[in-house]
């Protein structure tokens, strides 16, 4: 079957650096995404990969490893405002995405 | 980027009544269109899949003849929650793909209050 695993929360302090990892099961693979959800609000696109490596935009990086099944979300230099849950999303070869559940990112001060 | 606008952002209806969502694509043709569900503190539930001048595909244990989806224009697809109840409030969120699209764009989302 199509699985995502993610983990439930993290927790980082202000003006560090965290990383969010992400698992996949899916039949086909057409890229792997990241979303920033603040409570209340619908997902906001963070980022894509497709192929194997590090893709840098700012103070956020996501990285890919298709053989492995594996993606990460790294984000630098923290922010009260990071405060999010951060989806990670697997497109499947019907071009459907596969859904994590979700990793709740508290920051602390 | 692309925008994906769903309206209304949150409605309060009576049990036993029904409610239509829209969500339109503003500069794309969205072949598919996605409905999701969110309870509180939980990921995004897929409910349909819809796409353009097709019957959309309902995931397990949605009702399709509770949430009705249409998806009659490139443009625009509605969701309406039919004879709702309070265990229908939610959140309910659009996204949308085109032709050969690499990302899905996401609606403002729907909050749902039934009373």
């Amino acid at each position: 079957g199509q699985n995502i695993d993610q983990p439930t929360e993290m927790t980082a302090t202000e003006g560090a650096i965290v990383q969010i990892n992400c698992t996949y099961q899916t039949s086909g693979f057409n890229g792997l995404f990241w979303y920033q959800q603040h409570a209340g609000e619908a997902p906001t696109f963070l980022s894509y990969n497709v192929l194997d490596g590090l893709e840098e935009k700012g103070r956020f990086s996501s990285f890919l490893s298709r053989s492995k099944g594996y993606s990460y979300l790294l984000l630098k230099e923290l922010q009260m405002k990071d405060s999010a849950s951060y989806l990670c999303a697997a497109m499947d070869s019907n071009y459907q995405l596969i859904w994590g559940a979700g990793t709740k990112l508290i920051i602390k001060p | 980027g692309a925008v994906v606008s769903q309206h209304p952002s949150w409605v309060i209806c009576k049990s036993g009544t029904s409610v239509k969502i829209e969500c339109r694509s503003l500069d794309f043709q969205a072949t598919t269109m996605f409905w999701y569900r969110q309870f509180p503190k939980q990921s995004l539930m897929l409910m349909a899949t819809s796409n353009e001048g097709s019957k959309a595909t309902y995931e397990q244990g949605v009702e399709k003849d509770k949430f009705l989806i249409n998806h009659a224009s490139l443009t625009l697809s509605t969701l309406t929650v039919t004879s709702a109840h309070p265990e229908d409030s939610s959140f309910y969120i659009c996204s949308a793909t085109g032709t050969g699209a690499t990302e899905a764009f996401f609606g403002q989302g729907t909050r749902l209050t039934v009373v």
